[in-house]
């Protein structure tokens, strides 16, 4: 079964700094790997995803995730963080089998400090 | 292009009652569907995935009888919590897919959800 895990609740960063989301997942064969953002009482912003190719990957708003292999992770960077930056953001996977079940991780709140 | 709408956007209901969102494609035939409940400051569980023109597919612990999900067409599904309670009480999303097509890279589209409270 595939699962994906987010082991921080909450991320202070202080605009201007760089920022990282963390993920960690598990899933049977090669996995899509997605993030999403969401704002208060909204619905999810599709952010990046991986499916093959480069293991950096680049999306919006400046975002970008590295995927690696060995470690199961792929996590959320930003050069330089924003205020605008503060939401919710979920990690996500889904087999590579072809089928669009999709599980997110617990999400992070990402606080950016003025 | 591809854009997922919800109404209602928040709902208040009696307890007992039933309630039923729906979930439209805006602008893309959705071959799938899915519908997302998300506690305060939990992350979404997935309930159900529809498919046009067959039953849903429940997950694990959803009761089938209490969320009715319906996906009549392309372009809407809909979910309906049937003698609702407050344990009810949640915001739900739907997402939508159309299968072997992507719009700009993106495969899967979200609702802005649906805040249900149940008295």
């Amino acid at each position: 079964a595939q699962s994906v895990a987010q082991p921080e609740d909450q991320v202070n960063v202080a605009e201007g700094n760089p920022l990282t989301v963390k993920c960690t997942y598990s899933v049977s064969g090669n996995p899509y790997l997605f993030w999403y953002v969401q704002y208060p009482n909204r619905g999810l912003q599709f952010l990046l995803k991986y499916i093959t190719g480069d293991n950096l990957v680049k999306g919006s708003y400046g975002f970008e995730a590295e995927f690696n292999k060995s470690q199961t992770s792929f996590h959320l960077k930003k050069p330089s963080a924003l205020v605008s930056d503060s939401a919710l953001y979920f990690c996500a996977v889904r087999d590579g089998t072809g089928g669009f079940k999709t599980i997110f991780g617990a999400g992070t709140r990402l606080f950016v400090k003025a | 292009g591809a854009v997922v709408s919800q109404h209602p956007s928040w709902v208040i209901c009696k307890s007992g009652t039933s309630v039923k969102i729906e979930c439209r494609s805006l602008d893309f035939q959705a071959t799938t569907m899915f519908w997302y409940r998300q506690f305060p400051k939990q992350s979404l569980m997935l309930m159900a995935t529809s498919n046009e023109g067959s039953k849903a597919t429940y997950e694990q612990g959803v009761e089938k009888d209490k969320f009715l999900i319906n996906h009549a067409s392309l372009t809407l599904s809909t979910l309906t919590v049937t003698s609702a309670h407050p344990e009810d009480s949640s915001f739900y999303i739907c997402s939508a897919t159309s299968r072997g097509r992507n719009y700009n890279g993106v495969e899967q589209f979200f609702g802005p959800g649906t805040r249900l409270t149940v008295l």
